[in-house]
């Protein structure tokens, strides 16, 4: 049974790195054809895709935000990690992980087919 | 970036109705296009990926079709427990995109 669960800071300042850990079970990020991604939602709005992370290390960042994000893994700990730096007001939001055991690929890029597994979301406030 | 236009953003309809929501796509997405269902409180639940293939344990009431830039989301016979909001979302290229939700309202 696959199960994630997203942890961090609750609240943060302007200017300073937030830092997101998701917990999971019931898969391993080593294992051909696995991902974490991450996607975040502010209250009340949609859905943005934020980075994702493949078994084989390779990565993914939504360009929109720049060279904010870092997302990495530590397979040993079934653990995926988010940082995204130089938070203001409008990366407030609810911050999902979500499993993917299945791939799109290109010739390129591997994109996730689904994201079948979702964690229960953390709530991530910046304010000064 | 691919955009994703859904509509409408507020449906409300009877139980028993068949409902039909639209995602359109900027582009051509080859049917890579997924439907989730999400509850008030709570996390987005995968309905439908690659278009038209139902994800294990939902409902057969549930069902995707379409192709190239138009992308629909059938409920058969709408039942109380499918209030919700529903985005759809593209994987034919990064990054990836989703709708801005459709909220389907029981009348």
């Amino acid at each position: 049974q696959v199960t994630l669960k997203e942890s961090g800071p609750g609240i943060l300042q302007p200017s300073h790195t937030l830092s997101l850990t998701c917990s999971f079970s019931g898969f391993s990020l080593s294992t051909y054809g696995m991902g974490v991604s991450w996607i975040r939602q502010p209250s009340g709005k949609g859905l943005e895709w934020l980075a994702s992370i493949w078994w084989n290390g390779n990565t993914y960042n939504n360009p929109s935000l720049k060279s904010r994000l870092t997302v990495s893994k530590d397979t040993s700990n079934n653990q995926a990690f988010l940082k995204v730096t130089s938070v203001d007001t409008a990366d407030t939001a609810t911050y999902y992980c979500a499993h993917s055991d299945h791939y799109y690929y290109d010739g390129t890029y591997y994109y996730p087919y689904y994201f079948d597994y979702w964690g229960q979301g953390v709530m991530v406030t910046v304010s000064s | 970036d691919i955009q994703m236009t859904q509509s409408p953003s507020l449906l409300s309809a009877s139980v028993g109705d068949r409902v039909t929501l639209s995602c359109k796509a900027s582009q051509n997405i080859y049917k890579y296009l997924n439907w989730y269902q999400q509850k008030l409180g709570e996390a987005p639940k995968l309905l439908i990926y690659y278009t038209n293939s139902l994800q294990t344990g939902i409902p057969s009431r549930f069902s995707g079709s379409g192709s190239g830039t138009d992308y629909t989301l059938t409920i058969s016979s709408l039942q109380p427990e499918d209030v919700a909001t529903y985005f759809c979302q593209q994987y034919n290229s990064w990054p990836l995109t989703f709708g801005s939700g459709t909220k389907l309202e029981i009348k």
